[in-house]
């Protein structure tokens, strides 16, 4: 099954850009999309089909996709932005069953020094 | 505005069974796939199930295959996770999620409901 991988933590200091990686194999090839969730909340949607983002995310909020890695990019980074970040795919399996299934990445904790 | 709310979460022993629902508004259910999320206590998030709009189609996760069953009603606007042989690795707050084709990210989340197994 397709595997997604993220590192465990980054940290930024306020002001400064946060780049959180997705690794998957020819990822490039998928649609990305990113979750961020606040403790105690259920996780909301950032960035959509590599590139987009719903009405109500900052434009701080950028997503790009290519080769083997995803990346979500955060600008002018803000204490509000201290959250985990996944990143997930739509995956169809290429065997008998033709069964889909979503995957999610491990998660990011995106620390605000 | 779009809303999801989970029920029936909360404590049951293993081998137990245990019914989610998920009232939803603010949109045209019917129109909608729906998907059932878990997320373990301090873990990650985890892909449960996926139900199409009209029960064309349905997935399960390898984990609750053969144990969990989803269902919907689209004239109740309702989404529906039965689970059965409960273990207490299925201890989780659990999500259900609004899904938009083709590439299906989750647009709308509800808040979750906690389900803890445990005798």
């Amino acid at each position: 099954s397709y595997v997604l991988t993220q590192p465990p933590s980054v940290s930024v200091a306020p002001g400064q850009t946060a780049r959180m990686t997705c690794e998957g194999n020819n990822i490039g090839s998928r649609s990305v999309h990113w979750y961020q969730q606040k403790p105690g909340q259920a996780p909301v949607l950032v960035v959509y089909e590599d590139i987009n983002r719903p009405s109500g995310i900052p434009d701080r909020f950028s997503g790009s996709n290519s080769g083997n890695t995803a990346t979500l990019t955060i600008s002018r980074v803000e204490a509000g932005d201290e959250a985990d970040y996944y990143c997930q795919i739509w995956d169809q399996m290429w065997d008998s069953s033709g069964d889909h299934r979503g995957v999610f990445g491990g998660g990011t904790k995106l620390t605000v020094l | 505005e779009v809303q999801l709310v989970e029920s029936g979460g909360g404590l049951v022993k293993p081998g137990g069974s245990l019914r989610l629902s998920c009232a939803a508004s603010g949109f045209s259910f019917s129109s909608y796939s729906m998907i059932w999320v878990r997320q373990a206590p301090g873990k990650g998030l985890e892909w449960v199930s996926f139900i199409s709009s009209r029960n064309s189609y349905i997935y399960y996760a390898d984990s609750v295959k053969g144990r969990f069953t989803v269902s919907r009603d689209n004239a109740e606007n309702s989404l529906y996770l039965q689970m059965n042989s409960l273990r207490a690795e299925d201890t989780a707050v659990y999500y259900c999620a609004r899904g938009v084709p083709a590439n299906y990210y989750f647009d709308s989340w509800g808040r979750g409901t906690l389900v803890t197994v445990s005798s």
